[in-house]
């Protein structure tokens, strides 16, 4: 079973920020936060991930609360083509306990 | 760097029928896992392959079995199709160094009908 509890649909006005939740109350203290998103029936796409600090790519921010029971990922302009499934994923870097368990995700549409 | 590739892109096969899948991993990465995905449905973790042996397994039938070959790259082999293994395969390869793995990173998928 996912590890992660999204919200099942978001709308975001293009050019605004989008900002998708994730709570992972139960995630352990090795295990990583992961976001990986899914345009109509391609590949996941990994966006980024993180342990404890927040971050930033090219792509987006990662926001993870102190306490690691949730996250927010942030993307800062939102465009048309960033219209995806967003999956949250806890995962151990372990070898062994590398699986990806992906939940049912946020599906998130940007309106022009 | 080359990414992850897959092939062929869609399949269609009948019932009873066995099915090979293929996935070259992104350059400098020897670990693969492969995944199922049904229609409206989130990836479900098939198995991984790490120097040629299975390591780890999802509550998938024995029918389901794959191989890593020496340049990492992997095959998945479902025998005895049924209608529900119609789905989309993934493909994702990652490092492992040290014990642990990195990110894994996904193919494009093929698309698997079985009628």
């Amino acid at each position: 079973d996912a590890k992660t509890t999204q919200p099942p649909s978001m709308d975001c006005a293009e050019g605004r920020a989008a900002n998708l939740p994730c709570n992972h109350s139960t995630i352990s203290g090795n295990e990583y936060v992961y976001w990986y998103r899914q345009i109509h029936s391609q590949g996941p796409q990994y966006i980024i991930h993180g342990l404890k600090n927040n971050e930033t790519n090219e792509m987006a921010s990662l926001i993870i609360t102190e306490d690691r029971k949730s996250s927010t990922l942030i993307l800062p302009h939102a465009t048309l083509r960033d219209t995806a499934v967003y999956y949250c994923i806890v995962r151990d870097h372990n070898f062994g306990n590398e699986k990806l368990t992906f939940g049912t995700g946020t599906r998130l549409t940007i309106i022009p | 760097e080359t990414g992850v590739t897959q092939s062929p892109t869609h399949l269609i096969k009948t019932r009873g029928q066995q099915v090979t899948l293929r996935c070259s991993s992104q350059s400098g990465h020897n670990t693969v896992s492969w995944y199922q995905q049904a229609l409206g449905q989130g990836p479900q973790f098939i198995f991984q392959y790490y120097r040629e042996e299975e390591n780890g397994r999802g509550n998938f039938p024995p029918r389901f079995s794959g191989l890593q070959f020496p340049n990492y790259s992997s095959e998945l082999n479902v025998n005895a199709l049924e209608l529900d293994d119609s789905a989309l395969y993934l493909c994702a390869s990652s490092s492992l160094r040290g014990g642990s793995t990195d990110t894994q990173y996904f193919g494009p998928g093929t698309r698997l009908t079985v009628l």
